[in-house]
């Protein structure tokens, strides 16, 4: 079942911001929106974002999102050694009838 | 506060079966569609499997469909998946996830537990 597309790595100064991408199609992000979860090594997926912008209670505010068509967005700004983690979007896909997951986006902070 | 909490992992051998069970706390499951999903070591999320509400309909990924069985328990507030003929690369941690609408909408996943590492090996 393929998955969404997101680049391996992605390595910014401290203070400095970051957009990760995400990019799926018609039947999963351009359709029902894509959600992004943040991962530090050892701990389960946390929720940063839904439904392409929402942002849940308790998430930063340097966290933002956005959809352009068929790819979702997750910018950070003001870079912050704590920010260092894996990214990871999701949606459900329509097609497949599968929650479809990107490969992950290892964020270095540096 | 929302708690999931999975049990049940351990290591087994190629073949064999094995139980997951995810408790929750905090809410009421009952009007949620739960899911499995898993992340081999190293590697990326993977989606398992999920059930709706009233366990009326169950979908699995293509990597576990036949040798994988979800199911739950509502009165226990409990989420199960039962492993069969397990291979190598069923080895990863294994999330109880929760979908963020009540009913059957489909939506993102707004609790994870902290896992329950399986670990195939001969």
């Amino acid at each position: 079942q393929a998955g969404l597309a997101q680049p391996p790595s992605v390595s910014r100064d401290l203070r400095q911001t970051a957009t990760l991408t995400c990019t799926g199609n018609i039947n999963n992000v351009g359709n029902q929106g894509a959600a992004w979860l943040q991962q530090h090594q050892g701990h389960p997926p946390k929720l940063l974002s839904f439904r392409n912008s929402v942002r849940p209670s308790g998430i930063s505010e340097r966290f933002s999102s956005s959809r352009s068509g068929d790819t979702a967005s997750l910018t950070i700004v003001g870079l912050q050694p704590e920010d260092e983690a894996d990214y990871y979007c999701s949606a459900w896909d329509t097609g497949l009838n599968v929650m479809v997951f990107g490969g992950g986006t290892k964020l270095t902070v540096l | 506060q929302v708690q999931l909490v999975e049990s049940g992992g351990g290591v087994v051998q190629p073949g064999r079966s094995l139980s997951l069970s995810c408790a929750a706390s905090g809410l009421s499951i009952s009007d949620y569609i739960m899911h499995w999903v898993r992340q081999a070591p190293g590697k990326g999320l993977e989606w398992v499997a999920e059930i709706y509400p009233a366990a009326t309909i169950t979908t699995y990924a293509d990597s576990v469909r036949g040798r994988f069985t979800i199911s739950r328990d509502n009165s226990k507030n409990t989420l199960y998946l039962h492993m069969d003929s397990l291979r190598l690369e069923d080895t990863a941690l294994y999330y109880c996830a929760k979908g963020a609408t009540p009913g059957t909408w489909h939506d993102f996943f707004d609790y994870w537990g902290q896992g329950a590492l399986v670990t195939v090996s001969s």
